[in-house]
Formats: structure tokens, sequence, C-alpha cells
């Protein structure tokens, strides 16, 4: 299996809402990373998991809490968001070891926030 | 932090003609450089990569160069085909951590 997979593909919520995003992989990586994508911009790193602890968090706003519940799963926890934070919300993995930095993406999820 | 300039933003060229986009990195520590194809609506799909240690590589029509010192590097695709058309995101990765930084992205037009 050489997919990332992420859930769900469309979502839109309230500014008072909680939501989740959900991202899995099977491929045995040991580092996941959370990206937002704005229309005609590159993706922009959020948060890094290297062996299910966070490395790297790129100060992101506090209504966004990410969560590696175990070395195959990534949630992304959203609450009292912003217009503003309506973007594709992109997982990747990669291998955590020194030299494999291939990163894969998932499908992404295109976030509405009204 | 890495700042990666992509250019052009925008490049339309002709079915089987090369198209050719450019780089350049900040920091020096950067080991590792991937480029990124991304059609509309759909996930960034790497489609060539290169280390630090090496010069050139080459996967059918795609080739990338890297040259360390002036901290650049360029994706060619030759041959160009419609379905070549899409934006292309270059990246750097630090050297230390897990950090991937992207260029802004080029958006790759062929013309049949």
């Amino acid at each position: 299996d050489t997919e990332v997979t992420q859930t769900p593909k469309h979502l839109v919520m309230g500014m008072t809402n909680k939501k989740s995003l959900k991202c899995e992989q099977h491929m045995g990586h040991r580092a996941m990373y959370w990206y937002k994508q704005k229309a005609k911009k590159p993706p922009e790193l959020m948060f890094v998991y290297s062996y299910e602890k966070l490395s790297i968090n790129e100060s992101v706003p506090s209504r966004f809490s990410p969560e590696c519940p175990n070395s195959s799963l990534l949630n992304l926890h959203l609450h009292a968001l912003q217009p503003e934070d309506s973007a594709l919300y992109l997982c990747a993995s990669s291998q955590a070891r020194q030299g494999a930095y291939e990163q894969y993406f998932g499908p992404g999820t295109r976030l509405t926030v009204t | 932090g890495e700042n990666v300039e992509q250019h052009p933003s925008t490049l339309s060229v002709q079915e089987g003609d090369s198209a050719v986009i450019k780089c350049t990195y900040s920091d020096s520590a950067s080991n590792y450089f991937p480029w990124y194809k991304q059609e509309l609506g759909k996930r960034p799909q790497l489609i060539i990569d290169i280390r630090s240690n090496v010069g050139e590589k080459k996967d059918q029509r795609i080739a990338v160069t890297l040259n360390k010192t002036a901290k650049h590097f360029s994706l060619h695709i030759t041959e160009t085909q419609p379905e070549d058309s899409a934006v292309y995101f270059c990246a750097a990765r630090d050297g230390g951590y897990q950090k991937v930084t992207f260029g802004t992205g080029t958006k790759l037009q062929v013309i049949p």
C-alpha cells in the first residue's frame, strides 16, 4: 500500500463548530505532516510529527490542534476557525530516517469556514 | 529560515518543445530538492528529486540539475506533451530537520 488517505474530502463548518480531519498511511512511515494550501499558492507546512511526537509547529494558531495517536494515523482538530482558514489541508508522510526524504501526499480535505 | 524562489510563474510552450523552470534557495544547509507536479484539484505528486551530493539526475523526459555553489536548481522537461500541463513546485529540505519549503509554483501550459 503506497497511499496516504484523508477524510473527509470536503468539509463545511461554522466558526463555532468543532471538527476533525483524519489522515492514514500504511507504508510504515514514521514522519507525518500537515500542510495548508490556499488557492494558487504552494503548500505551507503547519506541523511535523516524528515517531508520534510533535517535532515542528510552524507557529500555527491554537485553534488548530494536531494529534498523532499511533504511527499510522494523524488527526487535525479544528475549533473556532475563521473564514481565512478556508483552504486545502494536505497530509503527507515520509520515512523518518536520515536520507529517506520522499514525502507522499494525501488527496487533501477542502475546508470551507462559513 | 529557508527561502525558495521560483521562476517563471507561468510558462507556455508548444507541444514537443522543452520547458525549463528555475529555483534558488537561501539555506546552504539544505540537502534535498524535490519537484512536485500538481494538477487542478489534485494532490502534489513527486516527479523527481535530487540530493545535494549529486549534480544532475534524469528520468526519461525529466531532468533536474543542482548547482550547490550558486544555490540554484532547475527542472528540464523535454518533448513536452499536453498532459504535462500543471503547476510545478520546487522545494528544498533543510539539512537538520524535516521541514520542506516550497517555491511559489510555475503554471505550465503545453499547447497542442
